[in-house]
């Protein structure tokens, strides 16, 4: 069965500084990965997604995250953040059986920008 | 204009009531699901449909009742509702196993219904 862990509920970081999510997952066979955003009130926006090819995946926002398959990880970088950053970040995983693609979602980890 | 929508935004309820939450999207989308995010910002997902077929119904108690009238719509229906019952509940959509190629499974998520329980 697949499973997502998130390591960090919380990251408080300053503003201009790099950032890094940590996301590790397990499961039985392909899967494909996901950040999520969601910023005060809203619902979950995606960031970026690896389905195959290249490890280094650009996202929107200046994000980035890099699928290390031997690690089992999916961990989300920054190099500078700004105040605006500042939400909660959801990693997951997606993985396609008989029924259709079921999705996990990790706990999520609370990015807090501060000035 | 907007892709997935939700009615309504807040519900605010006694303990005892039943209650429908509704949601509706716009992107041609085959699969469509139920998230329940708790207080701590948990998200797990309910159900899942896909061309109006129920796919994905995870543990969910029965009190818990979607129905999808056409896949455009996705509606839940809560009896007899229960303080436990509280949490922001999102609708997401699809193109589901059958849709374009690197973006089957992108869900696009509605903007929640608050659930309050008195």
């Amino acid at each position: 069965a697949q499973s997502v862990t998130q390591l960090d509920s919380q990251v408080p970081v300053f503003e201009e500084a790099p950032v890094e999510l940590r996301c590790n997952y397990s499961s039985s066979v392909s899967v494909y990965l996901f950040w999520y955003v969601q910023y005060p009130n809203q619902g979950l926006q995606l960031l970026l997604k690896y389905l195959s090819g290249s490890t280094l995946v650009k996202g929107i926002n200046g994000f980035e995250a890099e699928f290390n398959k031997s690690q089992t990880s999916f961990h989300l970088r920054k190099p500078s953040v700004h105040i605006s950053d500042t939400a909660e970040y959801f990693c997951a995983v997606s993985e396609l059986n008989t029924g259709g693609f079921k999705t996990i979602f990790g706990a999520g980890t609370r990015l807090f920008v501060k000035a | 204009d907007t892709a997935v929508s939700q009615t309504p935004k807040y519900l605010v309820t006694q303990m005892g009531n039943d209650k429908s939450i509704k949601c509706e999207q716009n992107l041609g989308h085959d699969t469509m699901y139920w998230y329940k995010q708790d207080s701590k910002k948990f998200l797990k997902i309910m159900f899942s449909y896909n061309n109006k077929e129920l796919i994905i119904n995870e543990t969910v108690p029965n009190r818990f009742s979607p129905k999808s009238p056409d896949k455009a719509h996705l509606n839940l229906h809560i009896n007899s509702l229960e303080l436990g019952d509280s949490a922001v509940y999102f609708c997401a959509s699809s193109h589901g196993p059958l849709g374009p190629r690197g973006d089957s499974d992108t869900q696009y998520f509605g903007p929640g219904t608050r659930l309050t329980v008195l």
